[in-house]
């Protein structure tokens, strides 16, 4: 079956634009997770949706990253006026999340540009 | 806060040679450990994984033993190849808390 996906693959934006990334999570997966993998910083945790609880926005490094997530499924992670400190890779996972120990299935990543 | 500790790369082997990468953690309550890899040009990807003390994971000939007493979860292969050749990520999921803490990643070359 198909895995998780995300779009754009790559994005180069101008410092102060917004960016809108997508992520499709496996279908029937509730559990969806964004992190974020930059070289300084390695791999980060940023907003995790489990159903229709509230999220866990507890990575989100600053009020300009917003995430939704709609009917449960396709997510949108949103960083308003872009910084060069937030050019990275975005990944989004997801999992069916019965427990901790479910495996979270990773989408290839948008890789953001901020020039 | 919980935190995942890899030994620093990168680490050159040769072909059919042993491996170990070290991980050892810190968490409060008793987490679940995995090895992610990620090989070049494709996303990351679940490698082994274990959900209690002594468990041992394994899948493609890599093993990993969760040692409670020493807080670590060091991935073993006894005879590595050239297509092993990526970049390995240990990682935890506290009991309830979903989110997985990555250590920093190593990056494995394999020459044959």
């Amino acid at each position: 079956g198909a895995g998780v996906s995300q779009s754009p693959s790559n994005k180069v934006t101008e410092k102060g634009k917004d960016v809108e990334l997508r992520c499709d999570p496996i279908s029937g997966h509730t559990a969806l997770y964004w992190y974020r993998q930059s070289l300084g910083q390695g791999l980060e945790f940023l907003i995790y949706f489990q159903g229709n609880s509230a999220p866990d926005k507890s990575g989100l490094p600053s009020d300009r990253f917003s995430a939704e997530r709609t009917g449960g499924s396709v997510s949108t992670l949103t960083i308003q006026r872009t910084q060069q400190e937030d050019s990275a890779v975005y990944l989004c996972a997801s999992s069916q999340d019965r427990a901790g120990t479910d495996t979270q299935y990773f989408g290839p990543g948008t890789r953001l540009t901020v020039l | 806060g919980d935190s995942v500790t890899q030994m620093e790369g990168p680490v050159t082997l040769s072909e059919e040679a042993f491996l170990t990468i070290n991980c050892t953690y810190t968490a409060t309550g008793y987490p679940s450990l995995f090895w992610y890899v990620q090989y070049p040009g494709e996303g990351l990807q679940l490698l082994l994984k274990a959900t209690k003390a002594d468990d041992k994971g394994s899948n493609k000939g890599f093993e990993a033993t969760y040692r409670k007493e020493t807080t670590s979860f060091h991935l073993e292969k006894g005879s590595v190849q050239v297509s092993d050749s990526a970049v390995y990520f240990c990682a935890l999921s506290e009991v309830g808390a979903q989110k997985l803490v990555f250590g920093q990643g190593t990056r494995l070359t394999i020459n044959p």
